[in-house]
């Protein structure tokens, strides 16, 4: 059964404009959600994240947005530049147990393209 | 310059043929682990380690085998590949404790191909 999910997996937006990437997730443990971005033959890399106990984390022209009665949260890019596309993964962490053990679970991912 | 390493990049091999995937991190955290990406199925985690000698099963951890002798390395073993293990493989690390604000720092990938 998926926990994260990703139904988009692709995703076409004209330079300049917004994306909005989506994650929706079945577990209500997981209390915090962490965004990657992966580039082709590269590792993916840490993007921006979100704390359950807020709603929105802004960093730059990346905006993160959770909806926890939803179980919902959004990645909104703006504006979108060429250097955007690649895959982004949503990844949400369960609740801490102590000695750092805990589990991110990730998404399917969704390909970004941007068309300059 | 913080990194992970793994070696190789890419690996072509055959059906039973043992074979070895290094990782290894240069930022002393405790926590590693390993990924598979298949497309479709994202990120799956095969197996991960808290710390020295302390490993345990992540989501998809049938036919493979980790050790964790050193904090800076752990190696993912294929003792008997098969084609259902060609994907692209990605080490990651972290540090453990108390803060939540950690984030992984993912390996550049090494994708295997098992004919």
């Amino acid at each position: 059964d998926q926990q994260v999910k990703q139904n988009s997996p692709s995703l076409s937006v004209q330079e300049g404009r917004i994306s909005i990437l989506n994650c929706d997730y079945t577990n209500s443990m997981f209390d915090y959600f962490l965004w990657y971005k992966k580039y082709p033959a590269e590792g993916p890399t840490f993007l921006i994240s979100i704390s359950s106990i807020k709603d929105k984390n802004e960093d730059g022209r990346f905006t993160v947005f959770l909806n926890k009665s939803a179980k919902h949260l959004s990645l909104h890019i703006v504006p979108s530049q060429p250097g955007d596309s690649a895959v982004y993964f949503c990844a949400a962490r369960g609740a801490y147990s102590g000695a750092g053990s805990y589990q991110l679970t990730f998404g399917k991912g969704t390909k970004l393209s941007v068309i300059p | 310059e913080a990194q992970v390493t793994q070696n190789p990049r890419y690996l072509i091999t055959v059906t039973g043929k043992k074979l070895t995937v290094t990782c290894s991190q240069n930022m002393n955290h405790e926590y590693m682990s390993w990924y598979r990406q298949d497309p479709g199925l994202g990120l799956r985690q095969i197996y991960y380690s808290m710390n020295v000698e302390v490993t345990d099963k992540g989501d998809v951890p049938e036919g493979y085998k980790v050790s964790r002798k050193e904090k800076r390395n752990f190696p993912l073993i294929l003792e008997s590949p098969s084609p259902n293990q060609t994907s692209l493989y990605f080490c990651a690390s972290r540090n453990s404790g108390t803060g939540r604000k950690e984030t992984q720092y993912f390996g550049p990938g090494t994708r295997l191909l098992v004919l």
